[in-house]
């Protein structure tokens, strides 16, 4: 069946630097792509709206300036964390779909920052 | 605005017995209900779902039946296995937005033998 990829499974980096998450959909085309947040025992929380070839549908309180999404190929979406920070520490999530296709979800990265 | 409330967990139970999941929502319109569940290091999968009242979900041995009069969704096996070990997500979209999903915290089931 279809599968979407996330890489890296996890991440440390220090206080300060970029981090870059990536999500492939391995055996479709992906015309549109989400990106999740998820707090310790809390809910995942739909961070933007990725469709392929336009700019990110952000959701609100996100900011789209230090979480960078790309979604330049029907396979392949980015988040970068710019100037990443400890409170930015959480596992984040990405999902994808097709037209009128299931929702196919990645396996998440866990982001420390120290 | 959207809301999806289940039970915490951590929930332990022994391989046979009956498990019930708690779930209720908050939504305006109608929205579609869905279950995920996350088994140990893989990513979110669907489990099962219903888009409008009185509709039951079922997948490998689970239901859940949309209740609009109770707005609730609750997810109920007649006999777990230890296999049914991982974190189970009630989730709702409103109508129109497949990705938009409002998730709950997440109910971790351990299943003993």
């Amino acid at each position: 069946g279809a599968v979407v990829s996330q890489h890296p499974s996890w991440v440390i980096c220090k206080s300060g630097t970029s981090v870059k998450i990536e999500c492939r959909s391995l055996d479709f085309q992906a015309t549109t792509m989400f990106w999740y947040r998820q707090f310790p025992k809390q809910s995942l929380m739909l961070m933007a709206t990725s469709n392929e070839g336009s700019k990110a549908t952000y959701e609100q309180g996100v900011e789209k300036d230090k979480f960078l999404i790309n979604h330049a190929s029907l396979t392949l979406s980015t988040l970068t964390v710019t100037s990443a920070h400890p409170e930015d520490s959480s596992f984040y999530i990405c999902s994808a779909t097709a037209y009128n296709s299931p929702l196919h979800f990645g396996n998440g990265t866990r982001l420390t920052v120290t | 605005g959207n809301s999806v409330t289940q039970m915490e967990g951590p929930v332990t139970l022994s391989e046979e017995a009956f498990l019930t999941i708690n779930c209720t929502y908050t939504a305006t319109g109608y929205p579609s209900l869905f279950w995920y569940v996350q088994y140990p290091g893989e990513g979110l999968q669907l489990l099962l779902k219903a888009t409008k009242a009185d509709d039951k979900g079922s997948n490998k041995g689970f239901e859940a039946t949309y209740r609009k009069e109770t707005t609730s969704f609750h997810l109920e096996k007649g006999s777990v296995q230890v296999s049914d070990s991982a974190v189970y997500f009630c989730a709702l979209t409103a109508w129109g937005s497949q990705g938009n999903l409002i998730f709950g915290k997440g109910t971790k089931l351990s299943v003993k033998p």
